[in-house]
């Protein structure tokens, strides 16, 4: 079983660069999250998806965009990286409400340059 | 592995003892709460969870505690471990809103 995994696990990129992070759960989830971890904030919510073309914004969105075309995958892009956007970003399930437990993959940690 | 919180309280507890970790919220209507585990270099794991209809709900080696009068939640560790040493954090909901908010965690280092 599989779970919640996250592509790349550590990706470095330039400013203005477009960068995609990947994020895939085999539980067929139907709640998908992306978060953002930095020092002294905490777990800080990008998006979030309550089904397959199905998206909201969280409390951090701009700068990032989703789709959801598929219940199983949940790809965060960040259209033209900026340093700001150096983080450590979490993918995160849960299975029927948003409020239920959330399970989160392993993090990828990007660097913009 | 990265650091998650430079500015994060932290907890001292010598191996084997019991470790307690708090948890302040503000929403009265929050009605599940949820605590995480955080090692270094990984994702949050889920520990425990417990709903506002209760006050304590015990784990292997947890429990949880919902003063829901004065907002404040705990976790209690019973004889710590190596392995204890994490950041925890607590997360809570409250009915209508459809997301977690999650706390920022407290960083418990375990003394051999």
């Amino acid at each position: 079983d599989a779970g919640i995994t996250q592509s790349p696990r550590y990706k470095i990129t330039e400013t203005g660069r477009q960068v995609t992070l990947m994020c895939h759960q085999t539980w067929s989830h139907s709640y998908m999250f992306w978060y953002r971890q930095d020092l002294g904030h905490g777990l800080r919510l990008i998006y979030y998806s309550a089904a397959a073309d199905i998206t909201d914004k969280g409390e951090v969105p701009d700068g990032y965009v989703v789709s959801r075309s598929k219940t199983e995958n949940f790809p965060l892009t960040l259209e033209s990286a900026t340093r700001s956007q150096t983080s450590v970003y979490f993918c995160a399930s849960s299975a029927v409400m948003a409020t239920d437990t959330q399970y989160f993959g392993p993090g990828t940690r990007l660097t913009v340059l | 592995g990265e650091s998650v919180g430079l500015h994060l309280p932290t907890l001292s507890v010598q191996e084997g003892d019991n470790s307690i970790i708090n948890c302040a919220y503000s929403n009265s209507a929050s009605d599940y709460f949820i605590w995480y585990k955080q090692e270094s270099g990984k994702g949050p794991q889920f520990i425990i969870d417990i709903r506002s209809n209760m006050d304590k709900r015990q784990g292997q080696r947890v429990t949880v505690l919902l003063n829901k009068t004065v907002k404040h939640l705990s976790l209690q560790i019973a004889a710590t471990q190596p392995g204890d040493s994490a950041v925890y954090f607590c997360a809570e909901s409250a009915v209508g809103n459809e997301k977690l908010t999650f706390g920022t965690g407290t960083r418990l280092t375990i003394i051999p």
